[in-house]
């Protein structure tokens, strides 16, 4: 049972442009999503949050937006550069149940083209 | 400061065999999960560990286990080994529980079962 679903494997983008990563949740405890990033060979590295009472938080150049309604959130990176080519994991707690648990997406593989 | 150390980085094994994973969290983090990543599977949930004490555990079977020190340092070991237990096996700490104090998390050990 995949609760937490990331459908593009992968996304290709021109540097400077904006690249949109997706990911939706069926479980309706999930109330905080984090998205990592992952480079070969290194652990996942934190790049933004948000919390179920938000809909949008922004940090730089990253911005996640959340739809509880569809179940879906989303990370905008604007612009895009080269060294932002990396996995992407979107995941969720439920942090009154699940406390520290987190539940990952299987990620978006995103090349930014020079 | 040090981040998280996971030693060893590359592990082959054969299977039937046991391993043991070791995880040393950043200074003064007391709370250590652990996840297991497949091909196509993202970062899937193993067990948490705070103050010494389990506090949460994935869908894994009773091969997986783990343990942590009094230095908070962890190690999870895996009996039987089974070639679909071949993963990057990554460690994440924080300073306290809950998903939203922020995960630092390692460069994984990577096993391979033949």
């Amino acid at each position: 049972d995949q609760q937490v679903k990331q459908n593009s494997p992968s996304l290709s983008v021109q540097e400077g442009r904006i690249s949109i990563l997706n990911c939706d949740y069926t479980n309706s405890m999930f109330d905080y999503f984090l998205w990592y990033k992952k480079y070969p060979a290194e652990g996942p590295t934190f790049l933004i949050s948000i919390s179920s009472i938000k809909d949008k938080n922004e940090d730089g150049r990253f911005t996640v937006f959340l739809n509880k309604s569809a179940k879906h959130l989303s990370l905008h990176i604007v612009p895009s550069q080269p060294g932002d080519s990396a996995v992407y994991f979107c995941a969720a707690s439920a942090r009154e149940t699940s406390g520290s648990r987190l539940t990952f997406g299987e990620g978006t593989q995103l090349t930014v083209n020079p | 400061k040090a981040g998280v150390t996971q030693t060893p980085r590359y592990l082959i094994k054969t299977r039937g065999q046991q391993v043991t994973l070791s995880c040393s969290p950043i200074s003064g983090h007391r709370s250590v999960s652990w996840y297991q990543q497949t091909p196509g599977q993202g970062l899937q949930f193993l067990f948490e560990y705070f103050s010494e004490t389990q506090r949460n555990k994935g869908n894994f079977p009773g091969r997986f286990s783990g343990r942590q020190f009094s230095n908070s340092r962890s190690e999870m070991n895996v009996s039987t080994l089974e070639l679909g237990d071949s993963a990057l096996y990554l460690c994440a700490s924080s300073s306290r529980r809950g998903t939203n104090y922020g995960y630092t998390f390692g460069s994984g050990t990577r096993l391979t079962v033949v």
